[in-house]
């Protein structure tokens, strides 16, 4: 079976653009949850969608925003970047929400920002 | 706020020999614990877990020990291996939460010598 699938691998913007990050869920998984990773640091957690509801969000600004699709993909919208934005992003899915379900991560879209 | 954390930001172990990686956690109230294996260029990637009603757990050539009088958390590798080399990444969910938030720690690199 495929596992988490993320889309661009690799993705250079310009600071005030708009990037958006995609990502398809294990099949069968209905929970999708973002996370950004700054070089050198673990995840920080952005959001986290079940069944096309948002169930939770981290401290992040509201040029972050996410949605989820009927077939539970999901994809990240970053408006406005900054250069501060440049992280490595992954996706994270599981078969439903609360602590314990396992996660099952994706490789990551590396966003640089110039 | 809370946080996990982690002791050493680098290990350097011998082929064969045990390591031990350490985590402290600041949530007393944290349910369940987990750690991730991270290589180069891909997501993390699920080792084990130990949820807060239990001391220890094993798995396979892994054990983790939880002390929640100290809110510390290790992970045990038995007889590294060349492919054990990656960041490992303690993570806690809050417990009661709703959702699938991860936190995690900054994470040890684990550099194993043949």
């Amino acid at each position: 079976d495929a596992g988490v699938t993320q889309s661009p691998t690799h993705l250079i913007k310009t600071r005030g653009q708009q990037v958006t990050l995609r990502c398809s869920p294990i099949s069968g998984h209905k929970s999708v949850s973002w996370y950004q990773q700054v070089l050198g640091q673990g995840p920080q957690f952005i959001f986290q969608y079940y069944e096309k509801e948002e169930r939770g969000r981290g401290n992040f600004p509201d040029r972050f925003s996410a949605r989820q699709f009927p077939n539970y993909s999901s994809e990240l919208n970053v408006n406005a970047l900054l250069l501060g934005d440049s992280a490595l992003y992954l996706c994270a899915s599981s078969t439903g929400t609360g602590p314990f379900y396992e996660q099952y991560f994706g490789p990551g879209t590396r966003l640089t920002v110039t | 706020g809370e946080s996990v954390g982690l002791h050493l930001p680098t290990l350097s172990v011998q082929e064969g020999d045990n390591s031990i990686i350490n985590c402290a956690y600041s949530n007393s109230a944290s349910d369940y614990f987990i750690w991730y294996k991270q290589e180069s260029g891909k997501g993390p990637q699920f080792i084990i877990d130990i949820r807060s009603n239990m001391d220890k757990r094993q798995g396979q050539r892994v054990t983790v020990l939880l002390n929640k009088t100290v809110k510390h958390l290790s992970l045990q590798i038995a007889a590294t291996q060349p492919g054990d080399s990656a960041v490992y990444f303690c993570a806690d969910t809050p417990w009661g939460g709703a959702t699938n938030k991860l936190i995690f720690g900054t994470g040890t690199l684990l550099a194993v010598q043949p």
